[in-house]
């Protein structure tokens, strides 16, 4: 059955460090990839997907990125984090082809200080 | 994608339906009704989806309108744990569908 692996639970960083928080599938191939961040008391908001490796489409200008250097792995990062940056991160995959459904991964919620 | 309209909340007694209902009077023909929840501090779980026809699976049932511009989600005997965020979305079929959540209805399930 496939699964989805999200990491770290919950993060605390200070204004201008770096960030990177991972997202790995597996008992699938070629999936395509999403990230999400949800503001507090707010609805999600797509960030990235991706449908294939180093295949990445950004939906909204921000001060992150992200990239996909293997099949089943999706990386969320940023140089320099900013106050504005604090959310709830989610990583989501769904099947290529006659993609049914979303399955997202349990979420990481970052702070930045 | 078209986009939804939710009530911002409800409450449904534990044991009785919660009927949860959603406007999209802008859907394509081609695109799907989902309904997705979310419980507090969790990614969102998938519940069920349709086109036109109602579905059921074990967790809800889905009553689509014969014009597709609303549905309505139930919960047949809701409990405790149902209390949750739920989010019905409409997007179309491809290998690169991508969701928009809106801020989905906060059902509360009370003892």
């Amino acid at each position: 059955s496939q699964t989805i692996h999200q990491w770290p639970a919950t993060l605390v960083q200070p204004v201008g460090s770096p960030l990177s928080l991972e997202c790995t599938v597996e008992g699938t191939s070629n999936p395509n990839l999403y990230w999400y961040r949800q503001a507090a008391g707010r609805g999600l908001q797509l960030l990235f997907y991706s449908v294939g490796i180093g295949q990445i489409s950004s939906e909204v200008p921000q001060n992150l990125s992200a990239s996909r250097p293997q099949d089943r792995q999706f990386i969320l990062s940023s140089k320099k984090l900013l106050l504005s940056d604090s959310g709830f991160y989610l990583c989501a995959w769904s099947a290529q082809r006659r993609a049914k459904w979303d399955t997202f991964g349990s979420g990481t919620r970052l702070t930045v200080v | 994608d078209a986009k939804t309209t939710q009530p911002p909340s409800m409450d449904c007694a534990e044991g009785r339906a919660a009927n949860l209902p959603c406007n999209h009077s802008t859907i394509s023909g081609n695109e799907y009704v989902y309904w997705y929840r979310q419980i507090h501090s969790q990614g969102p779980q998938y519940i069920i989806h349709g086109l036109k026809n109602n579905e059921t699976n074990e967790m809800a049932s889905l009553i689509i309108t014969e014009d597709r511009k609303s549905s309505t989600l139930i919960l047949p005997h809701a409990t405790l744990r149902d209390t949750a965020v739920y989010y019905c979305i409409v997007s179309s079929s491809g290998s690169a569908r991508q969701l928009t959540f809106g801020s989905g209805t906060q059902l509360t399930v009370l003892p």
